[in-house]
């Protein structure tokens, strides 16, 4: 079983501040997820990656396969930011969320005005 | 927009009582998923499918059930409520190889 390991986390930033969250597992994947879950629960998908880099907007996601790492980065941080990011992985012998994801336990961020 | 919804999204209820999680989507995915996740931490797989018919057992063991009669529709059941169910359960849905899309969860507390 595909071992997460998130850090920080927990990470309070100030408005404007370059954020990185990192994300380490043990084992060969499919995809990687990038998770974003308000305080109200519901859950947003920000990124999924198997190679390399996207971006949308403020946030950046890389992810370097054969180190098993990828990092979640937010520029120009804002207090609406503010939510817990959570990395999941899609199990390489599975398909591709087949069998559903497995998760890290997620950051907290707050980004303070 | 991701378009997948879940009912209630709040629900208090006593010990005993069965209780029916809806989760419908409108996407036409085939792989539907139920994640279970206590306040403050990860979220877990209780349940998932492949397709209609098609129901299989997650990582953490559940005693709820679920059903997949129709593509749209996944629907979880606990047949006796306890509190040690009180937990918020989250639903998403994927077409194979893209990514999942979550439905907003249901707070469940029971008494």
């Amino acid at each position: 079983k595909n071992e997460v390991e998130q850090s920080p986390q927990n990470l309070t930033a100030q408005e404007g501040e370059f954020i990185t969250i990192n994300c380490s597992y043990s084992v060969g994947i499919s995809a990687l997820h990038w998770l974003q879950q308000h305080p109200g629960g519901g859950i947003v998908s920000l990124f999924m990656l198997s190679s390399g880099k996207k971006k949308h907007g403020r946030l950046i996601a890389t992810i370097n396969i054969q180190e098993k790492h990828s990092s979640l980065h937010i520029t120009a941080s804002h207090p609406r930011d503010s939510a817990v990011y959570i990395c999941a992985l899609a199990d390489m012998y599975s398909g591709g969320g087949a069998d559903g994801l497995t998760f890290g336990k997620g950051t907290h961020l707050i980004i303070q005005p | 927009e991701a378009d997948i919804y879940q009912t209630p999204r709040y629900l208090v209820i006593g010990t005993g009582k069965k209780i029916t999680l809806e989760c419908s989507q409108t996407m036409g995915h085939d792989k539907m998923y139920w994640y279970q996740q206590d306040p403050g931490m990860e979220l877990h797989l209780i349940h998932y499918s492949y397709g209609v018919n098609s129901t299989e057992k997650g990582d953490l063991s559940s005693e709820s059930t679920v059903s997949r009669i129709r593509t749209e529709h996944f629907p979880l059941t606990l047949e006796s409520a306890r509190p040690s169910h009180t937990s918020q359960y989250l639903c998403a849905s994927s077409e194979q190889g893209l990514a999942q899309y979550f439905g907003p969860g249901t707070r469940l507390l029971v008494l």
